[in-house]
């Protein structure tokens, strides 16, 4: 399971709260992704990190902020949570042949 | 990226070989052909990647003809735990920085 843990599995939150996520991997990859998958869509990637301090927006990146202060954790925090950002949340971090491992998913719902 | 197209859904029985065809007409030089495999209320799981020609592993073959236009994924002999969505991706392997774009995937149904 490449190491891969999130936190929360579950979360119920208001409109307009902070949200964070957090992703944690024990192998020392370098990379690692937040997704987000919403029925009838595939995953669609809200950011990446490719090293301590160092990340990047995907194509749904509006609305949400990550962090990587330390090699083994991947933060994703909505500063503001919408109803819009109910989804599933995977994290991912990438192998030896850039193939991706994948957590086992936040389920978060916005009221 | 390049993009790619599957077909949406597919129905199959147990025992049967099944083949899932994805085209990626716009592949690039350095894009390798990755599949996954995805059940419900889990993150997708990798199961095979390969350039070209045929790669086979425990689990599944991929055959990329030569033009690597289009590559099929060949589950043998699946059972009713293979009812599942696969996902066709195509990218640069030796770039991790690649936004990875996953389409809408096959949603194979094995039946009894």
């Amino acid at each position: 399971d490449a190491g891969i843990t999130q936190s929360p599995r579950h979360k119920v939150t208001e409109t307009g709260t902070p949200v964070t996520l957090r992703c944690h991997q024990t192998e020392n990859h370098r990379y690692m992704y937040w997704y987000r998958q919403d029925p009838g869509h595939g995953l669609r990637l809200i950011h990446y990190s490719y090293g301590v301090k160092d990340t990047d927006k995907g194509e749904v990146s509006d609305g949400y902020s990550v962090s990587r202060s330390k090699t083994e954790d991947f933060l994703l925090t909505l500063e503001s949570a919408t109803s819009s950002q109910t989804s599933v949340y995977f994290c991912a971090i990438t192998g030896e042949y850039n193939e991706q491992f994948f957590g086992p998913g936040t389920r978060l719902t916005v009221l | 990226l390049a993009k790619t197209t599957q077909p949406i859904s597919m129905d199959s029985y147990e025992g049967q070989e099944v083949n899932i065809t994805c085209s990626h007409n716009n592949i690039a030089t350095n894009d390798y052909i990755t599949w996954y495999q995805q059940f419900p209320s889990q993150g997708p799981r990798f199961i095979i990647q390969g350039y070209k020609t045929k790669v086979t592993n425990e689990v599944a073959s991929l055959f990329i003809p030569a033009d690597r236009k289009s590559s099929t994924l060949s589950l043998p002999r699946v059972s009713l735990s293979d009812t599942a969505v696969y996902y066709c991706l195509v990218g640069d392997v030796n770039n991790a920085g690649n936004m990875l774009t996953f389409g809408g995937g096959t949603r194979l149904m094995v039946k009894p």
